[in-house]
């Protein structure tokens, strides 16, 4: 499997940009979870979708950030407009969903800088 | 709610030398634990993992075991090398609320020197 993919790994954009944030989870997959890092929060849970269903979007920041999951193999981070204290690091994860297994698969990430 | 607690770093430590990453957790179920590791430029990958009180979780020379009386899962390993220096995250999932998100630690930088 070639595991949770990203795009893209980096992205630079000047403030008030639209940014999108790809992610492919691993397939079979049933949660995908979106986090942010930055130095001065560490890591920080986004949103979480179970079955393409958001579950809990209370760790977005604010309204210009939306997250969607059209389908099982596929979903978006949006930031509109952005910011440049949305500098951070994003990754998305997924996990197998069934009962016992809770390990988290984490991708690359994609380094967001926004001047 | 949940909540982890690990040593702050950085952690700078010889060749060989023996490690200890302490970590403590809050939960109100009876959590999963984990803990991860991230290489620079990279994205977290797992590393070990425990789901009951006194399981050991082990690879690549790591160990940690969940210490339900104590709340800890503290991360060991016998000997370190160079290609060791990363951030190391200690985690838990909250598995009686369902597969919920994970909860980390703010993380802990070893660095290992020849």
């Amino acid at each position: 499997d070639a595991g949770v993919i990203q795009s893209p790994r980096h992205e630079v954009t000047e403030m008030g940009q639209e940014v999108t944030l790809r992610c492919k989870p691993i397939s079979g997959h049933d949660y995908l979870f979106w986090y942010r890092q930055t130095m001065m929060r560490g890591l920080e849970l986004l949103i979480y979708f179970n079955n393409n269903v958001p579950i809990d979007d209370s760790g977005m920041p604010e309204d210009r950030f939306s997250a969607k999951m059209p389908n099982a193999s596929f979903s978006t981070l949006k930031i509109q407009p952005s910011e440049p204290r949305d500098s951070a690091v994003y990754f998305c994860a997924s996990s197998p969903g069934t009962s016992g297994e809770d390990t988290q698969y984490f991708g690359p990430g994609t380094r967001l800088t926004v001047l | 709610g949940d909540s982890v607690t690990q040593m702050e770093g950085p952690v700078t430590l010889s060749e060989e030398a023996f490690l200890t990453i302490n970590c403590t957790y809050t939960a109100t179920g009876y959590p999963s634990l984990f803990w991860y590791v991230q290489y620079p430029g990279e994205g977290l990958q797992l590393l070990l993992k425990a789901t009951k009180a006194d399981d050991k979780g082990s690879n690549k020379g790591f160990e940690a075991t969940y210490r339900k009386e104590t709340t800890s899962f503290h991360l060991e390993k016998g000997s370190v090398q160079v290609s060791d220096s990363a951030v190391y995250f200690c985690a838990l999932s909250d598995r009686e609320s369902g597969n919920t998100p994970l909860v980390f630690g703010k993380g802990t930088r070893l660095s290992v020197i020849a």
